[in-house]
């Protein structure tokens, strides 16, 4: 079965870090572009970050550049997100989502993790 | 950025009933439109693909139309396990980019 396993969401303080790690199964993980994104509460969906089959990011979303590092693992068929200098702001389900095409990159998401969630608070 | 308009931000609907949801993009987008349907605790479920082309597995009573700037997802005929919250997605510009999400509800 395909899947994709978001961990490492919780209760975080204003301007601390976390790391989310996303864990694949079941398909050939190093073909894929993985992407990262958030739900935020009463907002919706925002695309945070992609990394290509290489480790390469395809960028950040304004709101999260310079605060956000995407990498992989293809050994361990994960990706990961690391959130430094956390805000109100960021406080959201986070989902990795597989790009739909193989080898090459169309931002177009055919497979969801069932997500992971980051509070923000003091 | 590319700014999709979806509408209506909810909509209260009875079992049986046909629902239309529609995204407006701010710029030609061609076909490149997903649609999502996100249920609380479960990962998000793509519907949709290519504006028209039915997700393998989605029951035939979802379907999708439009190209260029203007789309429509369509449930014929609601079902209990259709009240969700309904998102559309275009991946022609970058950064790919949402609309703000239709919750349907049950009337």
């Amino acid at each position: 079965e395909v899947q994709l396993v978001e961990s490492g969401g919780g209760l975080v303080q204003p301007g601390r870090s976390l790391r989310l790690s996303c864990a694949a199964s079941g398909f050939s993980f190093s073909n894929y572009v993985i992407h990262w994104v958030r739900l935020v509460p009463g907002k919706g969906l925002e695309w945070v970050s992609g990394v290509t089959w290489t480790g390469g990011n395809i960028g950040y979303a304004a709101s999260v550049k310079g605060r956000f590092t995407i990498s992989r693992d293809n050994a361990k068929n994960s990706v990961f997100l690391q959130m430094n200098s956390l805000g109100a702001e960021d406080m959201a389900l986070y989902y990795c989502a597989r790009d739909s095409l193989s080898g090459g990159n169309s931002y177009a998401l055919d497979i969801w993790g069932q997500g992971t969630m980051v509070t923000v608070s003091s | 950025d590319i700014q999709m308009t979806q509408s209506p931000s909810s909509l209260s609907a009875s079992v049986g009933d046909r629902v239309t949801i529609t995204c407006r993009a701010s710029q030609d987008i061609r076909n490149d439109l997903g649609w999502y349907q996100l249920k609380p605790g479960k990962a998000p479920k793509r519907l949709i693909y290519d504006a028209t082309t039915l997700q393998g597995g989605v029951p035939s009573r979802f379907s999708g139309s439009g190209s260029g700037t203007e789309f429509t997802l369509t449930i014929s005929s609601l079902q209990p396990e259709d009240f969700a919250t309904y998102y559309c997605l275009q991946h022609n510009g970058y950064p790919p980019t949402f609309g703000q999400g239709t919750k349907v509800e049950i009337k």
